[in-house]
C-alpha cells in the first residue's frame, strides 16, 4: 500500500518561499506510468491543482502560479518537493501531496495534507 | 473561479436519490477526458469514489454511480445514507493548461 507524507514548516512569512517535501512508502518514486503531484485547498474551499512531476525530472505547472512554482524529485531518498516563493496570505492553504497514474489519471493515493499560514 | 462547474450544494432526506452535475469545456470533459470524482469528510483528504467517468474502487458501495456526456458529467448517490454527508469534488484533464482542474466541490447534506 503505497503511502504519501507531507513535511515542512506549517508558517510561512510573507513574500518568503513556502518548502514543503512529499515522502513516498510503500512504492518506488520511479514507478515510470506515476506523476507526482501538489494539490492544494484554501480553507473553506475547492481542489486547486499546483504542478506535477515525473520521476524523470518533467514538470507542468498550473499557468496562475507557474512564475512562483517550483517541483523537484529525489528519486534516491523516494521524495518530491514543491516551492513556492513570493508568498502572500492567498497562499494560505492545505497542500497536499498525490500521485496519479498518467497525467489525465485520478489521485489514488494522496497525503494527510498540511496546513501552511503565510503570516507574519 | 472553478475550471469545471458545480452546484455548491444538494440535499436529500434518507434513501433518497441526488445527483450532483459537473460541467466543462472543449478543453476538458469535452474533449472526452476522464471525469473522476472524489468524497471529502471534514478534516481529511480526498477519496477516490468514482473514476474513469463510471468506474468504483472496490469497497465503494454500489450505490455511487457516475455518467458523462458532451461537456458534463454527474454522480448520482441512491438510497442516501447518513454516512453520505460530504464535499464532492468532480476532476478531470484539461488540455489547455496541461494539468488537472476539479470542481469547485458540493456539499452534501442529508436531511
Amino acid at each position: 500500500q503505497v503511502q504519501l507524507q507531507e513535511s515542512g514548516p506549517g508558517l510561512v512569512k510573507p513574500s518568503q518561499t513556502l518548502s514543503l517535501t512529499c515522502t513516498v512508502s510503500g512504492g518506488s518514486i520511479s514507478s515510470g506510468a506515476y506523476y507526482w503531484s501538489w494539490i492544494r485547498q484554501h480553507p473553506g474551499k475547492g481542489l486547486e491543482w499546483v504542478g506535477y512531476i515525473h520521476y524523470s525530472g518533467s514538470t507542468y505547472y498550473n499557468p496562475s502560479l507557474k512564475s512562483r512554482v517550483t517541483i523537484s524529485v529525489d528519486t534516491s531518498k523516494n521524495q518530491f518537493s514543491l516551492k513556492l516563493s513570493s508568498v502572500t496570505a492567498a497562499d494560505t492553504a492545505v497542500y497536499y501531496c498525490a500521485s496519479s497514474l498518467g497525467r489525465g489519471g485520478f489521485y489514488d493515493y494522496w497525503g494527510q495534507g498540511t496546513l501552511v499560514t503565510v503570516s507574519s | 473561479q472553478s475550471v469545471l462547474t458545480q452546484p455548491p450544494s444538494v440535499s436529500g432526506a434518507p434513501g433518497q436519490r441526488v445527483t450532483i452535475s459537473c460541467t466543462g469545456s472543449s478543453s476538458n470533459i469535452g474533449a472526452n477526458y476522464d471525469v473522476h470524482w472524489y468524497q471529502q469528510l471534514p478534516g481529511t483528504a480526498p477519496k477516490i469514489l468514482i473514476y474513469g467517468n463510471n468506474n468504483r474502487p472496490s469497497g465503494v458501495p454500489d450505490r455511487f454511480s457516475g455518467s458523462k456526456s458532451g461537456t458534463s458529467a454527474s454522480l448520482a448517490i441512491t438510497g442516501l445514507q447518513a454516512e453520505d454527508e460530504a464535499d464532492y469534488y468532480c476532476q478531470s484533464y484539461d488540455s489547455s493548461l496541461s494539468g488537472g482542474v476539479f470542481g469547485g466541490g458540493t456539499k452534501l447534506t442529508v436531511l
